[in-house]
């Protein structure tokens, strides 16, 4: 069975803080694919990253950063220098490759103060 | 752009009622999805369709159908409203070999209130 775990349901930061969201997964396939997604106040789900079983190479868009380790399952996203704008749930969320389906974790509210 | 629209952003129905969700992509996916989205529970998969007029049952499908007539909507119902049935409905589409290698384009949800 599948699944994600984000510990941190709500986190409060001040502005140009840096933030780290966790996400452990627990999968027994070997292949595999791991994503984050943003949902602001509009509601709708916007992708920020996949990553795939085999690549465990770090990531860095702009203010963002994702650390892979699959020896402790776990796929973490920092955002530096966090502005206003980060404000959202953020979701992360695994997919097997022997299936179609998602599965996501509950979420971490992140609200930065300015 | 390619979109994910959902037909209704906020919806108040009465206990009982049928209720028809909508949604429809412009994108061509084989795929598509009904989450549903409750605070601390994250997003619970209802029923998803791969196909037109195919449909597979996800983690909560009581309560619950869908129908799949074109390639391009996907529509969940309520066969009888209840209050239980109150949350954020969202709506996913995704190419068939997409979801590993594309992820999901989701619609920007509908909130269901059930009174």
């Amino acid at each position: 069975a599948q699944k994600v775990t984000q510990a941190q349901t709500e986190i409060s930061v001040v502005e140009k803080e840096d933030v780290t969201l966790d996400c452990v997964y627990e999968t027994r396939d070997t292949t595999y694919y791991l994503f984050w997604y943003k949902q602001p106040p509009s509601g709708e789900l916007v992708f920020l990253i996949r990553r795939n079983s085999f690549d465990e190479q770090n990531e860095i868009s702009g203010r963002y950063s994702w650390n892979f380790q699959k020896s402790t399952s776990s796929f973490n996203f920092t955002i530096t220098a966090s502005q206003v704008v980060d404000s959202a749930v953020y979701f992360c969320a695994l997919s097997v490759y022997t299936g179609n389906q998602f599965y996501f974790g509950t979420g971490t509210s992140l609200t930065v103060i300015p | 752009d390619v979109k994910v629209t959902q037909s209704s952003r906020y919806l108040v129905k009465r206990t009982g009622e049928k209720v028809f969700l909508e949604c429809v992509q412009d994108m061509d996916h084989e795929n598509m999805f009904w989450y549903r989205q409750d605070p601390g529970l994250g997003l619970r998969l209802i029923y998803f369709s791969y196909d037109v007029k195919m449909k597979e049952k996800g983690d909560i499908p009581e309560g619950y159908s869908v129908s799949r007539e074109k390639k391009e909507r996907f529509s969940l119902i309520l066969e009888s409203a209840s209050t239980n049935q109150t949350s954020m409905y969202l709506c996913a589409s995704s190419l068939i070999a997409g979801p590993q290698t594309y992820g999901y384009t989701f619609g920007s949800g509908t909130r269901l209130t059930v009174v």
